[in-house]
Formats: structure tokens, C-alpha cells, sequence
């Protein structure tokens, strides 16, 4: 079965300040990866995804995550964030074959401080 | 070009209720996946439903069923409201293995 670990529950970064989120999977074969941003009372916006290829893609909004394979990794990053990045953020594994469900990791919430 | 619409927004019911709550798909999309998110949670897998079939499920009981119309759009119902099925449930649309989209949800409340 597929998992999903985000070790993190809370983060707290200073404006204009470096981020990464780790996001840990289980899969057995090469799952299709997600990050998607929450914002308090909305749905999920997807801010980008991997499929296979090139294993740092790139998202909307500054958005990066990094496949590693080796790691069972994909962790989203941004270099400078901004006051309105607060928002919760949950990495999401899929199987590559179909469109089947989006298994979701807890979630790990980003608070931002001037 | 409208995204998912779900509907309606909020919804308060009592212990053994019914509750249908409804969703129309991103346009050009055919797939249909309902979730529930308990507060604090990620996203739980219900089911999903493609060309008017439930197509997978996930670990939830009979009381949760859905149905999808020809134009994709989509229900979930709920029967005998328990008060563990307070959670803000989130449509997702999708077409082949395009990623999911997803509405703002239907905030549920059982009292």
C-alpha cells in the first residue's frame, strides 16, 4: 500500500527566508508525486507535480521539489518566501498507471512571521 | 473556463440524517473523486467514479455511496449521519492521468 510521511506538522520561517518541506513515500514502482497548498476554508491548489523525466520541476507561485529515488523522497522548496505562503501543505503519491486515487500525507502547516 | 464547483458550501445536520452534497467537474474533465478531510487531516480517499461507475473505493462504509450523472457531475451521499462525519468532503476532477483539481469543499457539521 502507498503512504505518505510529512515529518514536519508545523513550520515557522521569517519573511524573504528560505524553505524546504519534507516529504517522505511509500511505493512499490515510481509513483507520480504532488505538492499541493491549502488555505484556510479553500480546497487544494496543485502548485506542481512529477511524472517521470527531469527530477527537479518546477512549480507556480517560486515553487521547486527534488525526486530522489534513492531516498523515497520529494521535497518542495522555495527560495525567498512571502507573507501570503502561509497555508497548509500536502505532498500526495499516485500510482502511474490510470488515474487512480491520491493517497495525502498529514500535512505540514507554514506560518509566516515579518 | 469554471473550475470544480461544489456544492453547497456548508451544512449542518443532526445524528442519523441523510446528507447528498454535489459536484461539477472542471470542464473538459470526465473523472470524478470525492475525499474527506477531518479537521487537522490530509485528505482521505472516498471513491472515485468514471463513466458513470464507481471505479475504486477506499476504506469507507456502505453509508457513503456517490453517483455520477452523464454530464459528470457527481453526488456523494451519506446515510445515518454519525457525528465522526463532521469533515470538509473535496471533489476532484480529472481527465486520463491529468492531475486532480480539486473544488473548495462542502463543510459538514453534525451535531
Amino acid at each position: 500500500a502507498q503512504s505518505v510521511t510529512q515529518p514536519d506538522i508545523h513550520i515557522t520561517v521569517s519573511e524573504g527566508a528560505s524553505l524546504e518541506l519534507r516529504c517522505n513515500y511509500s511505493y512499490g514502482a515510481t509513483p507520480y508525486l504532488f505538492w499541493y497548498v491549502q488555505s484556510p476554508g479553500q480546497g487544494l491548489q496543485l502548485l506542481l507535480k512529477y511524472f517521470s523525466g527531469d527530477t527537479l520541476v518546477q512549480g507556480i507561485k517560486g515553487f521547486e521539489a527534488e525526486f530522489k529515488r534513492s531516498q523515497s523522497s520529494f521535497n518542495l522548496r522555495k527560495p525567498s518566501v512571502h507573507w501570503s505562503d502561509a497555508a497548509e501543505y500536502f505532498c500526495a503519491v499516485r500510482s502511474n498507471f490510470g488515474n487512480e486515487k491520491l493517497t495525502f500525507g498529514t500535512g505540514t502547516r507554514l506560518t509566516i512571521i515579518p | 473556463d469554471a473550475g470544480v464547483t461544489q456544492s453547497p458550501t456548508h451544512l449542518i445536520k443532526t445524528r442519523g440524517q441523510q446528507v447528498t452534497l454535489r459536484c461539477s467537474p472542471k470542464s473538459g474533465h470526465d473523472t470524478v473523486s470525492w475525499y474527506q478531510q477531518a479537521l487537522g487531516q490530509g485528505p482521505q480517499f472516498i471513491f472515485q467514479y468514471y463513466e458513470e461507475e464507481e471505479r475504486q473505493r477506499g476504506n469507507f462504509p456502505d453509508r457513503f455511496s456517490g453517483h455520477q450523472f452523464p454530464n459528470y457531475s457527481s453526488e456523494l451521499n451519506v446515510n445515518a449521519l454519525l457525528l465522526g462525519d463532521s469533515a470538509l468532503y473535496l471533489c476532484a476532477s480529472s481527465y486520463d492521468v491529468s492531475p486532480q483539481h480539486f473544488g473548495d469543499g462542502t463543510r459538514l457539521s453534525i451535531l
